[in-house]
């Protein structure tokens, strides 16, 4: 059973909307982050957060945002859509130093 | 700064046969060492992990074990099944544990029956 989710899983939206993709976990982890993968399978650290109020950017954020009010729920919002935003998100938490990341399943983005 | 270096693939391979995919890391300090397994349409999975020189980490068949002396971590597995065709990565955890893991590129694992 999944203690981090991603929601929408599937989401096709048209170029120029706003869209915000959902994570949250029931972890308690304080350190949560936005990957996106291309389809060579590369993963890019888009934005991470170390706990409530802390966000900080990697190394493909400049065209989303994210927020940290709640310890469980890291969303990121892309504010206008283009086709090159089409890939896989995944969001992922962690407990700490030693631990590695628990995954949610990840949300398929398509823009037309 | 620090990073991770994985074969490329895809790597083909008949069913029962042996496995290794080559990891190398560059860091400073004492990292810890990772591999995740992505199966066709899912997120990254945790396969195994090693925290310190000489471990080794062990899960489901596979095995890595943490090299410093070489900087390496290489995933093996002594007889795959058509089950484990996924895509593999290998990652490290810098020292200070709260920066973020840096991921390798993968490997993408086919198994044939």
């Amino acid at each position: 059973e999944a203690d981090i989710y991603q929601t929408p899983r599937y989401l096709v939206i048209g170029t120029g909307k706003k869209i915000t993709l959902e994570c949250s976990q029931t972890m308690g982890h304080d350190k949560m982050y936005w990957y996106q993968q291309d389809p060579g399978m590369e993963l890019h650290l888009i934005h991470y957060s170390y706990g409530v109020n802390s966000t900080e950017k990697g190394d493909l954020s400049s065209e989303s945002t994210v927020s940290r009010i709640r310890t469980e729920h890291f969303p990121l919002t892309l504010e206008s859509a283009r086709p090159s935003h089409t890939s896989q998100y995944l969001c992922a938490s962690r407990q700490g130093g030693d631990y590695g990341y628990t995954f949610g399943s990840g949300t398929r983005l398509t823009v037309v | 700064g620090d990073s991770v270096t994985q074969m490329e693939g895809p790597v083909t391979l008949s069913e029962e046969a042996f496995l290794t995919i080559n990891c190398t890391y560059t860091a400073t300090g004492y990292p810890s060492l990772f591999w995740y397994v992505q199966y066709p349409g899912e997120g990254l999975q945790l396969l195994l992990k090693a925290t310190k020189a000489d471990d080794k980490g062990s899960n489901k068949g596979f095995e890595a074990t943490y090299r410093k002396e070489t900087t390496s971590f290489h995933l093996e597995k002594g007889s795959v099944q058509v089950s484990d065709s996924a895509v593999y990565f290998c990652a490290l955890s810098p020292n200070s544990g709260n920066t973020p893991l840096v991921f390798g590129k993968g490997t993408r694992l086919s198994v044939i029956a």
